[in-house]
């Protein structure tokens, strides 16, 4: 069956230091990826997706890039801020547009110290 | 909107009660999901839904039953409640959106819910 694997966590950075998580991915087919993120006492909220092999997802000065041949979707942005400190979720789904059952990995959280 | 709101927000239950953890969207969503988060793990889904009166199981369904009567409301129901359903439960909701090959889900807040 389909499944992903985060990074260890947690990660403690420095503002304005460069942050990766790693994700890689095991699927049937063609999944779409995603990455989540969930800040303090919320939700997940949509970060980033890619649908189709070297797409590259971004939003809020975050990228990933859909890596079919290394089944990677590694989480990069080149400066975090305090307000990035939240747990990501890197995650996928069958492609297609009916109910799509996310498989989720298992979270990363990341500090960030001022 | 409020998007997709869940109460309680917090929960204590002993061995063997049963509760029903409410779900609720106003975005006239198709789709609704349910998912456990354990500690330290992703989330896991437990049933999901097409429209009302459609449910189906998703990877985890022992010990839960849900019901979709109308388009905005997705109740879950733990009938007999174990110590291993102690969890933080995510409601989740999405449309159908042609085209793109995905449609994004919009969570809920969550409920903890503790059993001892």
């Amino acid at each position: 069956g389909n499944s992903v694997t985060q990074m260890e966590g947690p990660v403690t950075l420095s503002e304005e230091a460069f942050l990766t998580i790693n994700c890689t991915y095991t699927a049937t087919g063609y999944p779409s990826l995603f990455w989540y993120v969930q800040y303090p006492g919320e939700g997940l909220q949509l970060l980033l997706k890619a649908t189709k092999a070297d797409d590259k997802g971004s939003n809020k000065g975050f990228e990933a890039t859909y890596r079919k041949e290394t089944t990677s979707f590694h989480l990069e942005k080149g400066s975090v801020q305090v307000s990035d400190s939240a747990v990501y979720f890197c995650a996928l789904s069958d492609r297609g547009q009916g109910a799509q059952k996310l498989v989720f990995g298992q979270g990363t959280r990341l500090t960030i110290n001022p | 909107n409020a998007g997709v709101t869940q109460t309680p927000k917090f929960r204590i239950l002993k061995i063997g009660q049963s509760m029903t953890l409410q779900c609720t969207q106003d975005m006239n969503h198709n789709y609704m999901y349910w998912y456990r988060q354990d500690p330290g793990m992703g989330l896991k889904l437990i049933y999901y839904s097409v429209g009302a009166g459609i449910t189906d199981k998703g990877e985890v369904p022992n010990g839960y039953n849900v019901s979709r009567s109308t388009t905005e409301d997705f109740p879950l129901r733990l009938e007999l409640a174990a110590p291993s359903q102690t969890s933080v439960y995510f409601c989740a909701s999405s449309q159908i959106v042609t085209g793109i090959g995905y449609n994004e889900q919009f969570f809920g807040p969550g409920t903890r819910l503790t059993v001892l």
